[in-house]
């Protein structure tokens, strides 16, 4: 089946340091692969895509993915953690025309 | 713009009971979406529409039921409500066919929704 797997229900980092949130897929066929960030009540807002080119993708907030097809992974990074990127962190992959799957979401909290 | 809208914020049913969730999206989207949230299990598609006309399963559909109203407004229906769906519902929309089926999903602010 396709799929995503977020490996870490929780990151926990410190304030200006850098922060990893993995995710790997399984998918036939060329991977499409996204992250989004949920705040608390709040709906998901997207902060980066993978379609195809450069494997280092940049997004909103001082976000970057790096996409590595060996290892089937998507894992999220910031180079600083701040206090605010505190969230829930969902990596999702696309398995058919306009269908997204979810994994299960990763908790980061940043210290100050 | 308001983006994807919801109504309502939550809401509480006694099992058995009935309810439309609303959702409506001014950015002139062909595709819409409906996701449950329940933790430990992400987000899981109930249905979607492509674009409007056209509605289709995901993966959780049983008890769900959907109407694509005009290209706007995607509304989802309980018809018998269980406490098996005690949930945030989320509606989502993208720009569909015209993106190649490879643009983000734009989301609502959740429906919380308690089935007693």
């Amino acid at each position: 089946a396709q799929s995503v797997a977020q490996p870490e229900d929780q990151v926990n980092v410190a304030e200006g340091n850098p922060l990893t949130v993995k995710c790997t897929y399984s998918v036939s066929g060329n991977p499409y692969l996204f992250w989004y960030v949920q705040y608390p009540n709040r709906g998901l807002q997207f902060l980066l895509k993978y379609i195809t080119g450069d494997n280092l993708v940049k997004g909103s907030y001082g976000f970057e993915a790096e996409f590595n097809k060996s290892q089937t992974s998507f894992h999220l990074k910031k180079p600083s953690a701040l206090v605010s990127d505190s969230a829930l962190y969902f990596c999702a992959v696309r398995v058919a025309f306009q269908k997204l799957v979810f994994g299960t979401g990763t908790r980061l909290l940043v210290s100050p | 713009n308001a983006g994807v809208t919801q109504t309502p914020k939550f809401q509480v049913l006694k099992t058995g009971q009935s309810m439309t969730l609303q959702c409506a999206q001014d950015m002139n989207h062909n595709s819409m979406y409906w996701y449950r949230q329940d933790p430990g299990m992400g987000l899981r598609l109930i249905y979607y529409s492509a674009s409007e006309g056209t509605t289709d399963k995901g993966e959780v559909p049983n008890g769900y039921n959907v109407s694509r109203l005009n290209k706007r407004e995607f509304s989802l229906r309980l018809e018998s409500a269980a406490p098996s769906q005690t949930s945030v519902y989320f509606c989502a929309s993208s720009g569909g066919r015209e993106s190649g089926g490879m643009d983000e999903q734009f989301f609502g602010p959740g429906t919380r929704l308690t089935v007693l």
